[in-house]
């Protein structure tokens, strides 16, 4: 079993959908909480961070961290199209050197 | 402008060959990582550097070499001991380890694809 579960989709939704994107983990230990972006051919860049448990909301992204199902969230509101890319999820903590462990990433794409 | 700069962006080798990978950065960062990308798969971690002349092996060092003369460079050797090389490999590069600083900002160059004909 995999430390962290990411459906890869593709998940392809119209323009103006919420998206949800999520990822579950097995180690309880995981303490940071991390979403990032990837487009086609390039480097991910990072688009969320969240500390333990809690929600975090930036513009039309939100996180959403629950420790007690080991389980984290990204919500898109008023997808665009400039949002389909690959979504990775990485969680790390002081038990590994916070050294991040990723996702698989999760395929998206929003149809104008 | 600050970034990272990987070079070169495709990368052809015939078996039993070496190649190296090239990783600048000029955002002054201390903390320089190589990941291997495969479809379906995270990013998996080979080789990370804290400090000039020192670095830890990641998840899936074998096969692979690193070195860390410079604070802005972090080259990549992938050996002909690598069983199977071709990946989209990715260079990043943090102020610290990630979670040190409370940030876990990880920044990531444009990577480098290599393929084993």
């Amino acid at each position: 079993q995999k430390e962290v579960e990411q459906d890869p989709g593709p998940l392809s939704v119209p323009e103006g959908a919420i998206v949800s994107l999520n990822c579950t983990y097995s180690n309880s230990a995981f303490q940071y909480f991390m979403w990032y972006r990837q487009y086609s051919r390039k480097g991910p860049e990072l688009l969320m961070y969240t500390y333990s448990s809690g929600n975090k909301e930036d513009g039309r992204f939100t996180a959403q961290v629950d420790k007690s199902s080991k389980y984290i969230s990204l919500f898109i509101r008023d997808s665009q199209p400039s949002d389909s890319a690959t979504y990775l999820c990485a969680m790390s903590s002081s038990e590994y050197g916070n050294k991040l462990v990723f996702g698989a990433g999760t395929i998206l794409r929003v149809k104008s | 402008d600050g970034g990272i700069t990987q070079s070169p962006k495709y990368l052809f080798r015939k078996e039993g060959q070496n190649v190296t990978l090239s990783c600048e950065q000029n955002l002054n960062h201390d903390a320089m990582y190589w990941y291997r990308q495969d479809p379906g798969q995270g990013l998996r971690l080979i080789y990370y550097s804290q400090i000039v002349n020192d670095f830890q092996k990641g998840d899936i060092a074998e096969g692979y070499s690193v070195s860390r003369e410079k604070k802005e460079s972090f080259p990549l050797t992938v050996t002909s001991a690598q069983k199977n090389p071709t990946a989209f490999y990715l260079c990043a590069s943090s102020i610290g380890i990630a979670g040190v600083l409370g940030t876990g900002e990880l920044f990531f160059g444009e990577g480098s694809r290599l393929t084993v004909l």
